[in-house]
Protein backbone atom coordinates (compact mmCIF):
# COMPACT_ATOMS: atom_id res chain seq x y z
CA UNK A 1 0.00 0.00 0.00
CA UNK A 2 2.37 2.39 -1.32
CA UNK A 3 1.02 5.86 -0.45
CA UNK A 4 3.13 7.71 -2.56
CA UNK A 5 3.97 7.35 -6.24
CA UNK A 6 6.66 8.01 -8.78
CA UNK A 7 5.98 6.26 -11.67
CA UNK A 8 8.64 7.39 -13.79
CA UNK A 9 12.14 5.51 -12.41
CA UNK A 10 14.00 7.82 -15.01
CA UNK A 11 14.21 10.83 -17.13
CA UNK A 12 16.67 12.23 -19.33
CA UNK A 13 17.02 15.79 -19.64
CA UNK A 14 19.43 17.82 -22.23
CA UNK A 15 21.34 20.93 -20.62
CA UNK A 16 19.88 23.67 -20.28
CA UNK A 17 16.31 22.73 -20.37
CA UNK A 18 13.39 21.87 -17.89
CA UNK A 19 13.10 18.81 -16.09
CA UNK A 20 9.88 18.38 -14.70
CA UNK A 21 9.78 15.30 -11.85
CA UNK A 22 6.30 13.93 -11.12
CA UNK A 23 4.79 12.59 -7.54
CA UNK A 24 0.95 11.31 -6.86
CA UNK A 25 -0.38 10.68 -3.41
CA UNK A 26 -3.19 8.32 -2.20
CA UNK A 27 -3.88 9.88 1.48
CA UNK A 28 -5.29 13.02 1.42
CA UNK A 29 -4.24 13.72 5.52
CA UNK A 30 -0.95 14.80 3.85
CA UNK A 31 -0.37 18.01 4.46
CA UNK A 32 3.44 18.67 3.70
CA UNK A 33 5.30 17.51 1.05
CA UNK A 34 9.54 17.47 0.46
CA UNK A 35 12.06 16.46 -1.93
CA UNK A 36 15.40 15.11 -1.58
CA UNK A 37 18.15 14.39 -4.13
CA UNK A 38 20.11 11.55 -3.36
CA UNK A 39 23.75 10.55 -5.13
CA UNK A 40 24.79 7.18 -5.15
CA UNK A 41 26.32 6.31 -2.25
CA UNK A 42 25.04 8.95 -0.10
CA UNK A 43 21.75 9.96 1.89
CA UNK A 44 19.05 11.97 0.69
CA UNK A 45 19.48 15.82 1.28
CA UNK A 46 16.57 17.68 1.78
CA UNK A 47 15.75 19.95 -1.49
CA UNK A 48 12.79 21.88 -0.80
CA UNK A 49 9.50 21.70 0.38
CA UNK A 50 5.44 22.57 0.20
CA UNK A 51 2.75 23.27 2.78
CA UNK A 52 -0.60 21.43 1.33
CA UNK A 53 -1.82 25.99 2.21
CA UNK A 54 0.23 26.90 -0.66
CA UNK A 55 0.31 25.58 -4.28
CA UNK A 56 3.99 26.64 -5.35
CA UNK A 57 7.34 26.83 -3.49
CA UNK A 58 10.24 28.42 -5.49
CA UNK A 59 14.03 28.17 -4.31
CA UNK A 60 16.57 29.43 -7.17
CA UNK A 61 16.01 26.99 -10.19
CA UNK A 62 13.85 24.16 -7.94
CA UNK A 63 10.23 24.77 -7.85
CA UNK A 64 7.28 22.65 -6.14
CA UNK A 65 3.86 22.38 -7.44
CA UNK A 66 1.23 20.94 -5.44
CA UNK A 67 -2.44 20.26 -7.29
CA UNK A 68 -4.37 19.47 -3.80
CA UNK A 69 -7.57 18.34 -5.63
CA UNK A 70 -5.24 15.36 -8.28
CA UNK A 71 -3.30 14.78 -5.36
CA UNK A 72 -0.53 15.42 -7.73
CA UNK A 73 3.04 17.43 -6.74
CA UNK A 74 5.74 18.11 -8.79
CA UNK A 75 9.38 19.71 -9.07
CA UNK A 76 10.63 21.77 -11.82
CA UNK A 77 14.11 22.46 -12.20
CA UNK A 78 15.45 24.88 -14.75
CA UNK A 79 17.55 25.32 -16.08
CA UNK A 80 18.93 22.14 -15.77
CA UNK A 81 22.62 21.19 -15.17
CA UNK A 82 24.37 17.82 -15.26
CA UNK A 83 25.45 18.33 -11.77
CA UNK A 84 21.16 17.75 -11.24
CA UNK A 85 21.72 14.32 -12.35
CA UNK A 86 20.74 11.92 -9.15
CA UNK A 87 17.66 10.09 -7.96
CA UNK A 88 14.77 12.67 -6.45
CA UNK A 89 12.53 11.21 -3.72
CA UNK A 90 9.60 12.86 -2.76
CA UNK A 91 8.06 12.55 0.41
CA UNK A 92 4.96 13.18 2.00
CA UNK A 93 3.66 13.63 5.59
CA UNK A 94 0.43 14.26 8.10
CA UNK A 95 1.94 17.25 9.83
CA UNK A 96 -0.40 16.21 12.90
CA UNK A 97 0.23 12.59 13.35
CA UNK A 98 3.94 12.92 14.12
CA UNK A 99 7.38 12.93 11.88
CA UNK A 100 6.11 10.24 10.06
CA UNK A 101 7.18 9.79 6.10
CA UNK A 102 6.03 8.49 3.00
CA UNK A 103 8.52 8.08 0.40
CA UNK A 104 8.07 7.72 -3.12
CA UNK A 105 10.68 5.00 -5.10
CA UNK A 106 12.90 7.71 -7.04
CA UNK A 107 13.10 9.24 -10.06
CA UNK A 108 16.68 9.32 -11.85
CA UNK A 109 17.51 11.89 -13.55
CA UNK A 110 19.83 12.38 -15.93
CA UNK A 111 20.96 15.76 -17.19
CA UNK A 112 23.06 15.60 -20.68
CA UNK A 113 25.90 18.31 -21.43
CA UNK B 1 31.52 17.81 10.57
CA UNK B 2 29.39 15.44 9.60
CA UNK B 3 25.76 16.22 10.11
CA UNK B 4 24.77 12.93 10.85
CA UNK B 5 27.25 9.43 10.57
CA UNK B 6 26.61 6.06 10.46
CA UNK B 7 29.50 3.12 10.99
CA UNK B 8 29.75 0.72 8.90
CA UNK B 9 29.13 2.01 5.52
CA UNK B 10 29.21 -1.72 4.12
CA UNK B 11 28.64 -4.77 6.37
CA UNK B 12 28.69 -8.65 4.66
CA UNK B 13 27.91 -11.25 7.30
CA UNK B 14 26.25 -15.02 6.93
CA UNK B 15 22.91 -15.90 7.61
CA UNK B 16 21.95 -15.96 11.64
CA UNK B 17 24.60 -13.71 12.80
CA UNK B 18 23.22 -10.85 14.88
CA UNK B 19 25.05 -7.04 14.01
CA UNK B 20 24.68 -3.97 14.96
CA UNK B 21 24.58 -0.62 12.68
CA UNK B 22 25.69 2.65 14.64
CA UNK B 23 24.34 6.37 14.30
CA UNK B 24 25.07 9.38 15.74
CA UNK B 25 24.05 12.95 14.85
CA UNK B 26 25.67 16.41 16.00
CA UNK B 27 22.57 18.57 15.11
CA UNK B 28 21.20 18.41 18.46
CA UNK B 29 17.92 17.31 16.91
CA UNK B 30 15.65 15.56 19.22
CA UNK B 31 14.20 13.07 16.71
CA UNK B 32 16.08 10.30 14.99
CA UNK B 33 14.99 7.75 12.44
CA UNK B 34 16.02 4.30 10.74
CA UNK B 35 14.83 3.78 7.46
CA UNK B 36 15.77 0.33 4.90
CA UNK B 37 16.16 0.89 1.50
CA UNK B 38 15.32 -2.68 -0.69
CA UNK B 39 16.11 -3.61 -4.08
CA UNK B 40 13.14 -2.20 -5.20
CA UNK B 41 14.11 1.75 -4.16
CA UNK B 42 11.36 1.90 -1.57
CA UNK B 43 12.47 3.77 1.54
CA UNK B 44 10.50 2.97 4.31
CA UNK B 45 10.48 3.69 7.98
CA UNK B 46 11.46 1.23 10.54
CA UNK B 47 11.57 3.61 13.43
CA UNK B 48 11.55 6.38 15.29
CA UNK B 49 12.61 8.47 18.62
CA UNK B 50 12.27 11.80 20.26
CA UNK B 51 14.16 12.12 22.93
CA UNK B 52 15.43 8.77 23.40
CA UNK B 53 11.24 7.17 23.62
CA UNK B 54 10.30 5.14 20.84
CA UNK B 55 7.56 7.07 19.11
CA UNK B 56 7.13 4.90 15.60
CA UNK B 57 7.37 1.39 15.64
CA UNK B 58 6.25 0.37 11.97
CA UNK B 59 5.51 -3.11 11.15
CA UNK B 60 9.43 -4.67 11.32
CA UNK B 61 10.66 -8.43 12.59
CA UNK B 62 11.16 -8.01 16.31
CA UNK B 63 14.71 -9.80 15.33
CA UNK B 64 15.53 -5.38 14.68
CA UNK B 65 16.10 -4.06 17.84
CA UNK B 66 16.46 0.34 18.06
CA UNK B 67 18.29 1.29 21.10
CA UNK B 68 19.18 5.00 21.51
CA UNK B 69 21.77 5.59 24.79
CA UNK B 70 21.24 9.37 24.12
CA UNK B 71 19.30 11.99 21.87
CA UNK B 72 22.65 12.20 19.62
CA UNK B 73 22.81 8.27 18.82
CA UNK B 74 20.61 5.80 17.54
CA UNK B 75 21.81 2.29 16.80
CA UNK B 76 20.12 -0.53 14.77
CA UNK B 77 20.67 -3.90 16.27
CA UNK B 78 19.60 -6.96 14.21
CA UNK B 79 19.29 -10.51 15.46
CA UNK B 80 19.78 -14.25 13.49
CA UNK B 81 20.07 -12.34 10.13
CA UNK B 82 18.20 -13.58 6.96
CA UNK B 83 18.65 -13.14 3.54
CA UNK B 84 15.40 -10.66 2.92
CA UNK B 85 17.49 -8.10 5.50
CA UNK B 86 20.07 -7.36 2.60
CA UNK B 87 19.36 -3.70 2.03
CA UNK B 88 20.75 -0.27 2.17
CA UNK B 89 19.70 1.21 5.86
CA UNK B 90 19.41 4.68 6.02
CA UNK B 91 19.74 6.70 9.84
CA UNK B 92 17.84 10.10 9.71
CA UNK B 93 17.45 13.09 12.04
CA UNK B 94 14.56 15.96 11.98
CA UNK B 95 14.34 19.22 13.43
CA UNK B 96 10.38 19.82 12.79
CA UNK B 97 9.46 18.75 9.21
CA UNK B 98 13.02 18.40 7.49
CA UNK B 99 14.75 15.15 7.91
CA UNK B 100 18.80 15.05 7.59
CA UNK B 101 20.22 11.52 6.58
CA UNK B 102 23.50 9.94 6.89
CA UNK B 103 24.91 8.09 4.02
CA UNK B 104 23.61 4.80 4.77
CA UNK B 105 24.96 1.43 5.59
CA UNK B 106 24.37 -1.73 2.90
CA UNK B 107 24.25 -4.57 4.37
CA UNK B 108 24.34 -7.98 2.52
CA UNK B 109 23.45 -11.42 4.35
CA UNK B 110 24.58 -14.71 2.46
Amino acid sequence: DQQVKQNSPSLSVQEGRISILNCDYTNSMFDYFLWYKKYPAEGPTFLISISSIKDKNEDGRFTVFLNKSAKHLSLHIVPSQPGDSAVYFCAASNSNTGNQFYFGTGTSLTVIP
Amino acid sequence: DTAVSQTPKYLVTQMGNDKSIKCEQNLGHDTMYWYKQDSKKFLKIMFSYNNKELIINETVPNRFSPKSPDKAHLNLHINSLELGDSAVYFCASSLGLTQYFGPGTRLTVL
